[in-house]
């Protein structure tokens, strides 16, 4: 069965630094994964997603991503932060063969201090 | 497109009456999702259609939860009785290719 773990489960970082949550998944095979933020009140909204091809993914609002197979990790960066970025963010992983049904990590949650 | 649409956005019901919640999912995609979120246990999956038809409903919580999808743009998950530990955000998604588009959620409580 495939799972995905959120060591992080709350990081502060301060306005304009870098920022790194990390994402382990377990998967039999090439996994897709997705990070989602959701905001107080709010739905989750994709922030992007890693199918096939470049590891290197790039998301909405600067975020990017990358795949790393040998270590089952699919990290999310922002080199810059923002205020507007204090959020819960949501590592999933799915399968390439039909089901259409995700594993959420747990989350973690930012808070920014200015 | 307007995303996927969910009423009501917010339900305040008495123990022991009946909730429904509804969806109305982004057109074209062909798997629509329920998951409930509380602060102690998460979000959980509830069950899940594909071309309206239910896949998984292993997390349905107990047989006071029922969830239907009698077409491609409407689906509705029902409480009955409701009782207060049924209070959460309950969300909708639908997806095609496996990425997954949320509703703004509909937050439930039972008092």
């Amino acid at each position: 069965a495939q799972s995905v773990t959120q060591p992080d489960i709350h990081i502060t970082v301060s306005e304009g630094a870098s920022l790194e949550l990390r994402c382990n998944y377990s998967y039999g095979a090439t996994p897709y994964l997705f990070w989602y933020v959701q905001s107080p009140g709010q739905g989750l909204q994709l922030l992007l997603k890693y199918f096939s091809g470049d590891t290197l993914v790039q998301g909405i609002k600067g975020f990017e991503a990358e795949f790393k197979r040998s270590q089952s990790s699919f990290n999310l960066r922002k080199p810059s932060v923002h205020w507007s970025d204090a959020a819960e963010y949501f590592c999933a992983v799915g399968d390439a063969f039909g089901n259409e049904k995700l594993t959420f990590g747990t989350g973690t949650r930012l808070t920014i201090i200015p | 497109d307007a995303g996927v649409i969910q009423s009501p956005r917010h339900e305040v019901t008495e123990m022991g009456q009946e909730v429904t919640l509804r969806c109305k999912p982004i057109s074209g995609h062909n798997s629509l999702f329920w998951y409930r979120q509380t602060m102690m246990r998460g979000l959980e999956l509830l069950i899940y259609f594909n071309n309206n038809v239910p896949i998984d409903d292993s997390g349905m919580p107990e047989d006071r939860f029922s969830a239907k999808m009698p077409n491609a743009s409407f689906s509705t998950l029902k409480i009955q009785p409701s009782e207060p530990r049924d209070s959460a955000v309950y969300f909708c998604a639908s997806s095609l290719r496996s990425e997954q588009y949320f509703g703004p959620g509909t937050r439930l409580t039972v008092t």
